[in-house]
C-alpha cells in the first residue's frame, strides 16, 4: 500500500470550532488532494496541491483552507466548522497527471 | 461537468456470476480509471484506460472504453464475496484533477 496516513481517523466537535486534518505521505509524490464523501454525492474535490506552497481550489472549497509547507504533509483546515461539513474526508496522492491516485483510509468528522 | 455517472447505482448478484457496471461521461477525456472502495476504507485503484485504448484486462477485471459513446464498462468475472464493495469511475482531462462518479454498490450473495 502507498504510504499515506490521515489523522485523526475520527473526530467529533462543535459548530464554530476550528478543525485541522492532517495527511502525511512517505512516497515523495508531488500531488496531494483532499476530498469529502457524502451519501448521494460521491467524492468531491475540496482543494489540491501540486507542490510545496502550491495549492488550488476544487469543486467544494468554500469554508476550507489548506497548507503544504513540506512535500509530505498536506493540512486541511475548517476555520469555523459547520454542521454541513460533517462528512468523511479522504486524502489522496499521485505522482503526476494521468496517474492513479492512492487514498488514505479517511477521517470521519462529525460537527454537532 | 465531465463527471462520470455509474449505472446501476446498486447491483446484487450470486457468487460466481459476472458483474457489469457502466460509466458515462459528458466531455472528451484523457483517460478513465476505475476504483473500488470497501466499507470504511479509502478507494483503491483498479485499472486505468487511456482514451486511445478500447479494452484492458487485469486478472478477473475487463474494462472497455467507447469514446464515441462517452462510456466505459467494468466487468468482474466469476464474482467472489470479497468483490462486495462500491465501484467508482473517474475521468480526467490533461490537468491536475480527476472527477469521480457517485459509484455502484455491488453486493455478492453467497
Amino acid at each position: 500500500d502507498a504510504g499515506i496516513t490521515q489523522s485523526p481517523r475520527h473526530k467529533v466537535t462543535e459548530t464554530g470550532t476550528p478543525v485541522t486534518l492532517r495527511c502525511h505521505q512517505t512516497e515523495n509524490h508531488r500531488y496531494m488532494y483532499w476530498y469529502r464523501q457524502d451519501p448521494g454525492h460521491g467524492l468531491r474535490l475540496i482543494h489540491y496541491s501540486y507542490g510545496v506552497k502550491d495549492t488550488d481550489k476544487g469543486e467544494v472549497s468554500d469554508g476550507y483552507s489548506v497548507s503544504r509547507s513540506k512535500t509530505e504533509d498536506f493540512l486541511l483546515t475548517l476555520e469555523s466548522a459547520t454542521s454541513s461539513q460533517t462528512s468523511v474526508y479522504f486524502c489522496a496522492i499521485t505522482g503526476g497527471q494521468g496517474q492513479p491516485q492512492h487514498f488514505g483510509d479517511g477521517t470521519r468528522l462529525s460537527i454537532l | 461537468s465531465q463527471q462520470g455517472e455509474e449505472d446501476p447505482q446498486a447491483l446484487s448478484i450470486q457468487e460466481g456470476e459476472n458483474a457489469t457496471m457502466n460509466c458515462s461521461y459528458k466531455t472528451s477525456i484523457n483517460n478513465l480509471q476505475w476504483y473500488r472502495q470497501n466499507s470504511g476504507r479509502g478507494l483503491v485503484h483498479l485499472i486505468l484506460i487511456r482514451s486511445n485504448e478500447r479494452e484492458k484486462h487485469s486478472g478477473r477485471l475487463r474494462v472497455t472504453l467507447d469514446t464515441s459513446k462517452k462510456s466505459s464498462s467494468l466487468l468482474i468475472t466469476a464474482s467472489r464475496a470479497a468483490d462486495t464493495a462500491s465501484y467508482f469511475c473517474a475521468t480526467d482531462k490533461r490537468d491536475d484533477k480527476i472527477i469521480f462518479g457517485k459509484g455502484t454498490r455491488l453486493h455478492i450473495l453467497p
